[in-house]
């Protein structure tokens, strides 16, 4: 079965510990992102990359990093958590090139408090 | 990046009502989604139309590139459509960018 796969799905952590959201897709696609949503702001996306060892800023890269070592893992990282990283993060894949279907994982509810 | 603006920001509807969603874009795009957002937060793919009309059950969607809208629709409307409705527009690097949606709620 297809899937984006994020971990994890629901965490509240404290302002300055270090986290990762991790990221894995089992269709060796090329391309994956990561977007934030927001209320009243729809998603915006924060980093992507094109394949191994291409990633590239989106419109909200700031406080945060990304890794891709391998075709099927993103992780998303926050070095340095604040309370305006309090977000629904969502990881989504795809094949490169314009036309193909974007799957997109369930979603990870992070509270930074 | 490009701009996406959708209308209406909320709409309820009663059950059997019919509606249309409208998206506004700002650029030439490579391709456009509509996505609907059930109330767990899951987003699922509803339509990838970069010009033209598709339909699936009751739900059809039109995008006339030219002119940089597309609309859809929903007919007979039922509770199971409540939840917030994406337009998403692709660059000509796989980046999408997304309006701020249409929250639909269906009362019965």
């Amino acid at each position: 079965e297809a899937q984006v796969t994020q971990n994890p799905r629901y965490l509240i952590t404290v302002t300055g510990k270090k986290l990762t959201v991790t990221c894995s897709q089992n269709m060796n696609h090329e391309y994956m992102s990561w977007y934030r949503q927001d209320p009243g702001l729809g998603l915006r996306q924060i980093y992507y990359s094109m394949n191994v060892e291409v990633t590239d800023k989106g419109d909200v890269p700031e406080g945060y990093k990304v890794s891709r070592k391998e075709k099927r893992n993103f992780p998303l990282i926050l070095e340095s958590p604040s309370p305006n990283q309090t977000s629904l993060y969502f990881c989504a894949s795809s094949r490169y090139g314009s036309g193909n279907t974007i799957y997109f994982g369930e979603g990870s509810w992070l509270t930074v408090v | 990046g490009i701009q996406v603006e959708q209308s209406p920001p909320d709409l309820i509807l009663q059950e059997g009502a019919n509606s249309t969603l409208r998206c506004n874009f700002s650029d030439s795009v490579n391709n456009l989604q509509w996505f609907h957002q059930n109330p767990w937060g899951q987003l699922i793919n509803l339509f990838y139309i970069p010009s033209g009309t598709k339909q699936n059950g009751r739900l059809s969607a039109t995008t006339v590139a030219t002119e940089r809208y597309s609309l859809l629709y929903i007919s007979s409307s039922q509770t199971t459509d409540s939840g917030v409705y994406f337009c998403a527009v692709e660059d000509g690097a796989n980046n999408l960018f997304f309006g701020t949606g249409t929250r639909l709620t269906v009362i019965p």
